[in-house]
C-alpha cells in the first residue's frame, strides 16, 4: 500500500534563508508524487509534480523537489524564503489505482520570520 | 476562468439537521472528490465520482451522502448521522488518472450551533 510521511509538523525559517520540507513515501510501484500548498482558509494549490520523468522537479514560486528512489524521499526546497511562503505544505502520493485517488501527508506548517 | 466553486464558505448546522455543501467545476473534468480536513490530520477522502451517476465511498463516508447528476456538480450532504461534522470540507476535480493532479476549491467551513 502507498503511504507518505512528512517528517516535520512545523518548520520555522528566517526570511531569505533556505527552506527544506521533508517527505518520505512508501510505494510498491513507481509513484506519482505531488507537493501542494495551502494558505489559511483556502484550497490547495499545486506546487509541483513528479511523474517518472526528470528526478529534479521545478515548481512555482521558486520551489523544487528531488525524487530519490534509493531514499524513498521527495523533499521540497527553496533557496530563499519569502514572507508570502508562510503556509501549510502537503506531500501527496497517488494510490496507484486507475482512478487518480491521492494519499495526503499530515502537512508541514512553514513559518517565516522577518 | 476555469475553476472549482464551493459554496457557502461558512455553514452552521443545528443538531439533527442535514446540510448540503455545493461544488461546481467548469474544468470539464470527469472525476470529482470530497475531502474532510481536520487540524493536523491532512485530508481524508469522503466520496469520489469518476463519471456522472456513479460514485464510490472513500475512507470516511459514514454520515455523508453525495450525488452526481451532472458532470459539473458534486454536492455533499452532511447528515445528522455524522456526529462530529465540524471541519473544513474541500472539493476537488481531476481527469482521474494516477499521474495527474487534482484541482481544489476554496473550501467550506462547517460548524455546529
Amino acid at each position: 500500500a502507498q503511504s507518505v510521511t512528512q517528517l516535520d509538523s512545523h518548520v520555522s525559517v528566517s526570511e531569505g534563508t533556505p527552506v527544506l520540507l521533508r517527505c518520505n513515501y512508501s510505494s510498491s510501484y513507481s509513484p506519482s508524487l505531488f507537493w501542494y500548498v495551502q494558505h489559511p482558509n483556502k484550497g490547495l494549490q499545486l506546487l509541483l509534480k513528479y511523474t517518472s520523468a526528470a528526478t529534479l522537479v521545478k515548481g512555482i514560486n521558486g520551489f523544487e523537489a528531488e525524487f530519490k528512489k534509493s531514499e524513498t524521499s521527495f523533499h521540497l526546497t527553496k533557496p530563499s524564503a519569502h514572507m508570502s511562503d508562510a503556509a501549510e505544505y502537503f506531500c501527496v502520493v497517488s494510490d496507484g489505482g486507475s482512478q487518480g485517488n491521492l494519499i495526503f501527508g499530515k502537512g508541514t506548517k512553514l513559518s517565516v520570520k522577518p | 476562468d476555469g475553476g472549482i466553486t464551493q459554496s457557502p464558505k461558512y455553514l452552521f448546522r443545528k443538531e439533527g439537521q442535514n446540510v448540503t455543501l455545493s461544488c461546481e467545476q467548469n474544468l470539464n473534468h470527469d472525476a470529482m472528490y470530497w475531502y474532510r480536513q481536520d487540524p493536523g490530520q491532512g485530508l481524508r477522502l469522503i466520496y469520489y465520482s469518476q463519471i456522472v451517476n456513479d460514485f464510490q465511498k472513500g475512507d470516511i463516508a459514514e454520515g455523508y451522502s453525495v450525488s452526481r447528476e451532472k458532470k459539473e456538480s458534486f454536492p455533499l450532504t452532511v447528515t445528522s448521522a455524522q456526529k462530529n461534522p465540524t471541519a473544513f470540507y474541500l472539493c476537488a476535480s481531476g481527469v482521474g488518472r494516477h499521474n495527474q493532479p487534482q484541482h481544489f476549491g476554496d473550501g467550506t467551513r462547517l460548524s455546529i450551533l
